[in-house]
């Protein structure tokens, strides 16, 4: 199946800072990428979606100035969560969608992210 | 408002026995059911989808079933193993558009 891979797996940082995720699909070309955001026991809540070459969707109640969304190529969309504080701890996983496939998204592993 | 609901928040199965999850859902325009199962601190995994002018699917040891006059889906793992031990999310979609509402999830515990 389609493979997509998330970088950094885990990180720690400090309140104040920026943070950038990584989401690649590797293998295939992703028209629209997705960015969910999970809390512990909770479902997945789709923070933003990101078609190439053009701006994000934010879902309502997503900062948009907070998570900022690049998605320059086909293969790679990147989530910067600025000024993070400890409430933007959390396990954040994109996903990619293939377009010749109905509906199905291919999941990353997902990140860790720890705000001190 | 929750549009797709799984009640049942934990399952506990024997193995070799039978999985049953649940996922209900509201909104009678949704035409793309889809199942993933997800282990902790990893991404969810695709298992099996259906589409609503379907009542059945199988793929292996899973089987998905739709009800749609009680809007109502179910996920069948016969027979179940200690791998499946994960958790269990359903998700809708309509018309076509990629964006997939999820359910809560069930985590599925298979006893040896």
């Amino acid at each position: 199946g389609a493979v997509v891979s998330q970088h950094p797996s885990w990180v720690i940082c400090k309140s104040g800072t920026s943070v950038k995720i990584e989401c690649r699909s590797l293998d295939f070309q992703a028209t629209t990428m997705f960015w969910y955001r999970q809390f512990p026991k909770q479902s997945l809540m789709l923070m933003a979606t990101s078609n190439e070459g053009s701006k994000a969707t934010y879902e309502q109640g997503v900062e948009k100035d907070k998570f900022l969304i690049n998605h320059a190529s086909l293969t790679l969309s990147t989530l910067t969560v600025t000024s993070a504080h400890p409430e933007d701890s959390s396990f954040y996983i994109c996903s990619a969608r293939d377009g010749t496939a109905y509906n199905e998204q291919f999941f990353g592993p997902g990140t860790r992210l720890t705000v001190l | 408002d929750q549009q797709v609901k799984q009640n049942s928040p934990s399952l506990s199965v024997q193995e070799g026995r039978i999985s049953i999850l649940n996922c209900d859902y509201t909104n009678s325009m949704f035409d793309y059911f889809l199942w993933y199962k997800k282990y902790p601190a990893e991404g969810p995994t695709f298992l099996i989808s259906i589409s609503s002018i379907k009542d059945k699917n199988e793929d292996g040891r899973f089987t998905v079933f739709l009800n749609k006059s009680a809007k109502h889906l179910s996920l069948h793992i016969v027979p179940s193993q200690p791998g499946d031990s994960a958790v269990y999310f359903c998700a809708a979609s309509r018309n076509s558009n990629y964006q997939l509402i999820w359910g809560a999830g069930t985590k599925l515990i298979i006893k040896p």
